[in-house]
Order: C-alpha cells, then structure tokens, then sequence
C-alpha cells in the first residue's frame, strides 16, 4: 500500500513563530488532506489539496503531485494551533491512509 | 450545515462485553467511513459504505466487530466481544460522491475496555 511519512514527528514553537511541516508520499494520489486534531480528539479538516497551493488565515499549503510531497505552513503561531496535524493521502480506488502526524506545541 | 454526528462520546465497558456505536453522517453524503484510531497513531479505516452497500472491509475484524447501515443513511459499529486492545477512539467519517473525496469527521467516540 501507499507509503505516508510526515515530518518532523514533534515541533516545539514560542508563539508568535512560523512552521514548516512536510508529508511525504510513494505514489500518485488523487486526495490529500490535512488535518488538525485538537486537544479533545476532533478531527478538522484543514485542506483538501491533491495539487496546488491554498491559503486559509494563517494556514497555507502546497502540494507539489509530482514530486509526491505536500507542506503545510503555519504562521504566527498561536497557543490554539497545538495539537496533532495529519497528512492523509488517497489512491484511485483505495483508502485514505494517514501518516503518523505532527505533534505541534506552541508555548505563550 | 449540520456536520457528522456520533454516540456516545465516551464509553467504559469490560472485557468480553457488547458495545454500539452510532453515526449519522452528513445530509446528502452517500459514502459512509469508520476508522479506528489507537493512541499515538493516525486513523485506520475499518469498513467504507456507499449508499447501504460495503465498499471496503478488507481491515475489519470480522470476528468481533460488525456494521450497518440499513437505509444508507446513519450507521451502527458493533464489537462482540471486545478485547482489551479494542481500547481506542472510533472515528466516523462521511464524504459526497463524486470526484472530490474530501472526508469529514465526527467528534469520536472514546472506548475504554477494562
């Protein structure tokens, strides 16, 4: 099955710092998400980005199909980004496979 | 717009005991998902519904762990009898059908087997 590696596997910041986190995966993909999941287990949707860059507030992601990568960036971080940010890819016809997150903690 | 609904959020129970979980997705999304998240790790699907038709159950462990949904619309999970290392959160997820495979998730149920 698809291969899904994200990095890096925890991330300490000071609030008000940027962040880069990066999703690795073995195959051509037809959905990508990323996900929060907040302190109480809740599982946000974040993006949907099989390709191309968007930008919500603060948040921006890119994936770049060919080079089978996406990178989430976070900026001007605040208290209530800390939690764990998944990665969760798709190929045509199977299911989606999530990586093992980032565990993202930002101190005030 | 409503989003996907579950019940209840947490549950204590014995090993070797039943227990059922229930999900209603959201409004008009045909395709239906439970998940399976251990601690420490990211989700894994247990079965996928499109409509009242399983898609995919190739992870559930049939042994214990059953589910339906009977008008396609809301859906049961079922463990019998659950073991220990059922001790997890069980996520459900629902998706449109069509060409964007954007899932969204309900708050969890937290399951603790003692």
């Amino acid at each position: 099955g698809i291969q899904v590696e994200q990095s890096p596997p925890d991330l300490i910041l000071q609030e008000g710092a940027n962040s880069t986190l990066r999703c690795n995966f073995s195959d051509s993909v037809n959905n990508l998400q990323w996900f929060h999941q907040n302190p109480w287990g809740q599982l946000i949707n974040l993006f949907y980005i099989p390709s191309g860059t968007k930008q919500n507030g603060r948040l921006s992601a890119t994936t770049v199909a060919t080079e089978r990568y996406s990178l989430l960036y976070i900026s001007s971080s605040q208290t209530t980004d800390s939690g764990v940010y998944f990665c969760a890819v798709k190929i045509s016809g199977s299911r989606l496979t999530f990586g093992e997150g980032t565990q993202l903690t930002v101190n005030p | 717009e409503a989003g996907v609904a579950q019940s209840p959020r947490y549950k204590i129970i014995e090993k070797r005991q039943s227990v059922a979980f229930w999900c209603n997705p959201i409004s008009g999304h045909a395709t239906l998902y439970w998940y399976q998240q251990i601690l420490g790790q990211g989700p894994k699907l247990l079965i996928q519904f499109q409509n009242n038709g399983v898609v995919d159950d190739s992870q559930l462990p049939k042994d214990r762990f059953s589910a339906e949904r009977l008008k396609g619309v809301d859906s049961t999970l079922k463990i019998q009898p659950a073991k220990l290392e059922d001790s997890a959160v069980y996520l459900c997820a629902s998706s449109a059908f069509g060409t964007v495979y954007e899932q969204y998730f309900g708050p969890g149920t937290r399951l603790t087997v003692t």
